[in-house]
């Protein structure tokens, strides 16, 4: 089987940094994405990692380690805007894109 | 201009009716998808075609049946609707299933049964 887990809440203030975990154990690995998605909207691509170590984009970062199956992504400066879900997902292969449940973010002032 | 298009945004619809969501894009991609997500906002693969042909079929009930006529459409058929179908239904496609092609997602078509 298949799991991806991550935190179901989290809070932060604005201008401050935050850190989303995401664990997984997937039957196969071709790279780990993460997205955003706001209230009543679709998910868009934030970052993607397949080898171990820091992905850097601006005020958004992701790490990676294969070995330990752990993912992060850091977000920075944080803005109100970043309110959102934060959805860790691992491409396994074969057309088979896995997500977790998401983390929901509130950012308050 | 959209990369990736399904219809319609809305449905609202009685128990035990049979509808439909189309999808369509024309990003160029060889691999399509359909994902549910529920009212937990869970992210849950349902199917994937890969040049019209089907490569993941999640256990779904068969009432759920997709279709892919060419590889810039992939639809989605729903028979004998039931409460539990209420969700929202995304329809995503991509390259070539390698490392790195990210998923593009359409906006969704948020289906209600009554």
């Amino acid at each position: 089987g298949q799991n991806i887990d991550q935190p179901t809440e989290m809070t932060a203030t604005e201008g401050a940094i935050v850190q989303i975990n995401c664990t997984y154990q997937t039957s196969g690995f071709n790279g780990l994405f993460w997205y955003q998605q706001h209230a009543g909207e679709a998910p868009t691509f934030l970052s993607y990692n397949v080898l171990d170590g820091l992905e850097e984009k601006g005020r958004f970062s992701s790490f990676l380690s294969r070995s330990k199956g752990y993912s992060y992504l850091l977000l920075k400066e944080l803005q109100m805007k970043d309110s959102a879900s934060y959805l860790c997902a691992v491409n396994e292969g074969n057309n088979d894109m896995r997500f977790g449940a998401g983390t929901r973010l509130t950012v308050k002032p | 201009d959209t990369a990736v298009s399904q219809t319609p945004k809305y449905l609202v619809t009685q128990m035990g009716n049979d509808k439909s969501i189309k999808c369509e894009q024309n990003l160029g991609h060889d691999t399509m998808y359909w994902y549910k997500q529920d009212s937990k906002k869970f992210l849950k693969i349902m199917f994937s075609y890969n040049n019209k042909e089907l490569i993941i079929n999640e256990t779904v009930p068969n009432r759920f049946s997709p279709k892919s006529p060419d590889k810039a459409h992939l639809n989605l058929h729903i028979n004998s609707l039931e409460l539990g179908d209420s969700a929202v239904y995304f329809c995503a496609s991509s390259r070539d299933p390698g490392s790195g092609n990210t998923i593009y997602f359409g906006e969704g078509s948020w289906l209600t049964v009554v």
